[in-house]
């Protein structure tokens, strides 16, 4: 069964500080996206990647194909980066996204 | 273009009526997806056209969803005799390859009451 899974579930912390998200995946990829949700619902297309490391800015996302688990950092965490994070999954031979349940992160000032 | 956009952003119906939901895609992407997403939930998939081809159905579009795509370029979502637990956003998504970045709507905000 093709499934994703997200941790933390919630994550608070204060303005300025290292934040990970852990994605796990269940069986092999063609490729990892992560997501950015705000209130209101829009979703926006942070990486994908299927290999390695990318960044953009203060976010940076890496996968390990091996162990079947990908991270997204931010440094220097701000307010505005306060926002549901979502992995989703491409599985191979599939054509749809398979979502994690998401993180909802807090940056207090 | 200004990406994918959706109509309406918010509908609120009462039980039993039936809605229909509209997404307009980039307009070159051939691929086009809907989502639903419960609260505090990750979306979830519910059907995949490739141009006016629905490929792919998910499960969880009953007998009383129909999507379609009759030209390849927007496509409908109805829902008939809505019930409370269609309550949900739906959200649309489109890119143009299998293995490329994928473009959302703001999405539709269902209310049944």
């Amino acid at each position: 069964k093709n499934e994703v899974e997200q941790s933390p579930q919630n994550l608070t912390a204060q303005e300025g500080e290292f934040i990970t998200i852990n994605c796990s995946y269940s069986v092999g990829i063609s490729a990892l996206h992560w997501l950015q949700q705000h209130p209101g619902g829009g979703i926006v297309s942070l990486f994908m990647l299927s290999s390695g490391k990318k960044k953009h800015g203060r976010l940076i996302a890496t996968i390990n194909i091996q162990e079947k688990h990908s991270s997204l950092h931010i440094t220097a965490s701000h307010p505005r980066d306060s926002a549901v994070y979502i992995c989703a999954a491409s599985f191979q031979g599939a054509q749809k996204l398979v979502f994690g349940q998401g993180t909802r992160l807090t940056i207090n000032p | 273009d200004t990406g994918v956009s959706q109509d309406p952003r918010h509908k609120i119906t009462k039980r039993g009526q039936n809605v229909t939901f509209r997404c307009d895609p980039i307009s070159e992407h051939n691929r086009l997806y809907w989502y639903r997403q419960t609260l505090g939930q990750g979306p979830e998939f519910l059907t995949y056209f490739q141009n006016e081809a629905q490929l792919e159905k998910s499960r969880l579009l009953s007998d009383r969803f129909s999507a379609e795509r009759p030209k390849g370029s927007f496509s409908t979502l109805e829902i008939q005799r809505t019930e409370q637990g269609d309550s949900a956003m739906y959200l649309c998504a489109s890119r143009s390859q299998a293995n490329t970045e994928a473009f959302f709507g703001q999405g539709t905000r269902l209310t049944v009451v």
